[in-house]
């Protein structure tokens, strides 16, 4: 059974600071895997999809990185802003078209 | 290009009612998942749809039923609601299969189910 993991389960940081947010998964055997943003009582916002042959993907500020191997991915937030504020989950897809499982979120604060 | 659209927004209902959400998928995206979310959790997959057919299941009870129309819209049905079916359910519309989008599931703002 597939489980993600991310910790800590908030983070809280000052304006301009670069920060990675790490989760963990427990079968390798994945398709794809996604990172989410959620602002409170909203719905998710996808921010990348890296897919399995695939070791990184880049958007903006925003850098997730992909070890199957080591069932881990990051994502990296360059220059954080007060806007950053929000939940980030990260969910694997193992099998096409299968269900994504979900990690609980990480909830990050940047302080001005 | 409308993303998601998932009606009504909020609904409140008592224990042993039934309720029934509804989702629209981003356009050219022809499968349709559902999610429950509890306060303070990631989201839970409660069931997919393709093709009119419901192809895969999560660890949900059948008092959770789904449908999805020709149009590739679907509906979440709850029967005998309980306290504990309180969350947000979030619907996401994917394409199957596809090129580089392959996959990538995009979500809806969700529907707050209150039972009280």
């Amino acid at each position: 059974k597939q489980e993600v993991t991310q910790i800590p389960a908030a983070l809280s940081v000052p304006e301009g600071e670069n920060l990675v947010l790490n989760c963990s998964f427990t079968d390798s055997a994945i398709y794809n895997l996604q990172w989410f943003r959620q602002d409170p009582g909203k719905g998710l916002t996808s921010l990348l999809l890296i897919q399995s042959s695939q070791r990184e993907q880049t958007s903006g500020r925003l850098n997730a990185s992909l070890d199957k191997s080591s069932g881990r991915s990051t994502l990296y937030i360059a220059a954080s802003q007060p806007g950053d504020s929000a939940t980030y989950l990260c969910a694997v897809i193992t099998g096409a078209n299968s269900k994504l499982t979900f990690g609980k979120g990480i909830t990050l604060s940047v302080r001005p | 290009d409308a993303g998601v659209t998932q009606s009504p927004t909020h609904l409140i209902k008592t224990r042993g009612q039934q309720v029934t959400l509804r989702c629209s998928p981003k356009s050219g995206h022809d499968t349709v998942s559902w999610y429950q979310q509890a306060l303070g959790q990631g989201p839970q997959f409660i069931f997919q749809y393709y093709e009119e057919e419901e192809r895969q299941r999560g660890n949900f009870p059948d008092r959770f039923s789904g449908h999805q129309f020709p149009n590739y819209s679907s509906e979440l049905n709850v029967n005998a609601l309980l306290l504990g079916d309180s969350a947000l359910y979030l619907c996401a519309s994917s394409l199957v299969p596809g090129g580089s989008s392959y996959n990538e599931q995009f979500f809806g703002p969700g529907t707050r189910l209150t039972v009280l």
